[in-house]
């Protein structure tokens, strides 16, 4: 069975860092490529950033761009997202999607497996 | 506001039938690019309800059914049940500027 468990949000103040990771099991991590989305209180799903199964490709909605950085652990079958310089809007629930292959294949690519989320909240 | 538009709310009373559609542009479904539709329970993550296009993952129900024709693509409820009451979100590819995977706004299904 396909598990996803996020960790690592909370309260973090603008312009402050946070480091999510999601931990994968029931699967074969390096085989596919991850993606971690995100849910705005009370608003709709948000694609923010994708890595192939090798880590060697990364992806970013310009939302992000510059102050998030997506990396994976092979070896410990763990997903990374580092943020940086956080805004007020980048308050939300950030959920680990498995991708269905290896690689991001821009039209054919879309999310499996989605783990329960973690709540980051930027205020002061 | 999103690249792929769908209607705020539907509903329907049990046992009919309800669709909501995605409409997207040249840049996306238009394109030729798959659509995915995802299911979200009040409460929960979003889970996997159709992909490319009209195909179901193991252990969907066949009450649902994706279609695509042009820009726009539709997600088919039938025998609506109470437990079909939840968000539905669509999802795509956009080869504009912005780029990369969008999603559209999001439709809550009400089951009278």
């Amino acid at each position: 069975e396909v598990q996803l468990l996020e960790s690592g949000g909370g309260l973090v103040q603008p312009g402050g860092s946070l480091r999510l990771s999601c931990a994968a099991s029931g699967f074969t991590f390096s085989s596919y490529a991850m993606s971690w989305v995100r849910q705005a209180p009370g608003k709709g799903l948000e694609w923010v950033s994708a890595i192939s199964g090798s880590g060697g490709s990364t992806y970013y909605a310009d939302s992000v761009k510059g102050r998030f950085t997506i990396s994976r652990d092979n070896s410990k079958n763990t997903l990374y997202l580092q943020m940086n310089s956080l805004r007020a809007e980048d308050t939300a629930v950030y959920y680990c999607a498995k991708g269905p292959i290896v690689v991001v294949v821009a039209g054919a690519y879309y999310f499996d497996y989605w783990g329960q989320g973690t709540l980051v909240t930027v205020s002061s | 506001q999103s690249v792929l538009t769908q209607p705020p709310s539907v509903s329907g009373a049990p046992g009919q039938r309800v669709t909501i559609s995605c409409t997207g542009s040249s840049s996306n479904i238009g394109a030729g690019y798959d659509v995915h539709w995802y299911q979200q329970l009040p409460g929960t993550a979003p889970k996997l309800l159709i992909y490319g296009n009209s195909n179901r993952p193991s252990g969907v129900p066949d009450r649902f059914s994706g279609s695509k024709s042009g820009t726009s693509a539709s997600l088919a409820i039938t025998g609506l049940q109470a437990e079909d009451e939840a968000d539905y979100y669509c999802q795509s590819y956009d080869s504009s500027l912005s780029g990369f995977w969008v999603f559209g706004g999001g439709t809550k299904l009400t089951v009278l």
